[in-house]
This record gives structure tokens, sequence and C-alpha cells, in this order.
């Protein structure tokens, strides 16, 4: 079964715009959660992780919020650029070194 | 100084071919993948192996072998391939507790 559930599938936003993508999960063992980035021909790269024990984390334009007791947590890109045209995928990890992906989200910024 | 390499980059082939896949980490990890990405961009989990021993066989069917000879290698043997087999393969390999590091992938095509 999808252990992490993610949307939207795509995403248009206008260059400067705010993208927002958001992730729900089932598992409770989960015990960190990161995004990936991924280029056409690439493969994903780690863009920003949290773990459940905080409910935000920065770095540059990209923030993670995360709501432990909903089981949510979502991707916000500042001052989104043509750039950050990607696919991005967020997944949860428990104990063991299993991952477990969303679906994906195919963002297109638009200049 | 790639992190995580497999060869080859690209491969097309016949039905009913064998192929294999290999992969090299050199960043010390005790954890190493192996993920199918379909055309919907769905990143799906097939084997995972610690130090040399399986710990994650997803439901693969047996025509797939992995192969880890130490714990900074991991190849991926395909019997009969099969027009479903043709994807994006991607390697990669992860420390207990951190995110995973991807290589650029295989794009398999069964003709």
């Amino acid at each position: 079964q999808q252990q992490v559930k993610q949307s939207p599938q795509s995403l248009i936003v206008q260059k400067g715009g705010i993208s927002i993508i958001n992730c729900a999960y089932e598992n409770t063992a989960f015990d960190y959660f990161p995004w990936y980035q991924q280029f056409p021909g690439k493969g994903p790269a780690l863009l920003i992780a949290i773990r459940p024990d905080v409910s935000e984390k920065k770095e540059g334009r990209f923030t993670i919020s995360f709501n432990k007791s909903a089981k949510q947590f979502s991707l916000h890109i500042m001052d989104s650029q043509p750039g950050d045209s990607a696919t991005y995928f967020c997944a949860g990890e428990h104990t063991g070194n299993q991952f477990y992906f969303g679906t994906g989200t195919s963002l297109t910024v638009i200049p | 100084d790639t992190a995580v390499s497999q060869t080859p980059k690209y491969l097309v082939t016949q039905m009913g071919n064998d192929k294999s896949i290999k992969c090299e980490q050199n960043l010390g990890h005790d954890t190493m993948y192996w993920y199918k990405q379909d055309s919907k961009k769905f990143l799906k989990i097939m084997f995972s192996y610690n130090n040399k021993e399986l710990i994650i066989n997803e439901t693969v069917p047996n025509r797939f072998s992995p192969k880890s000879p130490d714990k900074a290698h991991l190849n991926l043997h395909i019997n009969s391939l099969e027009l479903g087999d043709s994807a994006v393969y991607f390697c990669a390999s992860s420390q207990a507790g951190q995110a995973l590091t991807f290589g650029s992938g295989t794009r398999l095509t069964v003709v």
C-alpha cells in the first residue's frame, strides 16, 4: 500500500510565487522525512529533510512544515524560480533504512 | 569523484536477453539499494543490502537477481528481459538514519 501520499501530482507556479507540496503518512514508526528533487535525466537528490521532533526546518528558499499529530508534512518553495522546475518526492524512513516515497510532484515555474 | 556510480547509463536490448547493471559507491555507506522508476516517475524499492546481506526483497520477479560482492558494490542481473522491464533503474546507498544518495540511473529499453 502507499505509505506516503503526495499531492498535487503537478503544479504550475509563476516566477516569484510560492510552491507548496503536501505529503501525508500512516506509519508512526517513520522518524526521518526527506524531500528529494529530480531533474530530467538525473537521479533524485536530497533537498532538505526533517525529523519529527521539530515542526519546521528552513534552508534558504526551502521550508519543511511538519505536523506530527496530523501525520502530514509539506514543502514550501519561496520565490520560486524557473530553475526549480523539477519533480519533487517526499519520503518517510524508519529504522532499518527502509524508505517509502510519495508518488512525486512535477513542478513547472513559468518565467 | 562520483559518490554512487552505475553503468551503463543506457541499455537497449531485445526481449529474452540477459543483462547486468553495475553499481559502486565510495561513500562508505553500509546499505545499498535498487529502485525502479517507471514512466509515471514512481520510485519503487526492489532490493536492499546491508553489508552484503539482503534485507529487503520486494515483490520482484525472480528474473531479477541482485549480487553484492562487498559493501561498496551492488549489481543487478536481469534474465529473460520483457517489454515491461523497460524503466529507469537507480542504485542508491545510505548510512543508518541518513538520506539516500542516488546514482544517475540506467535507462533500460527492451525492444
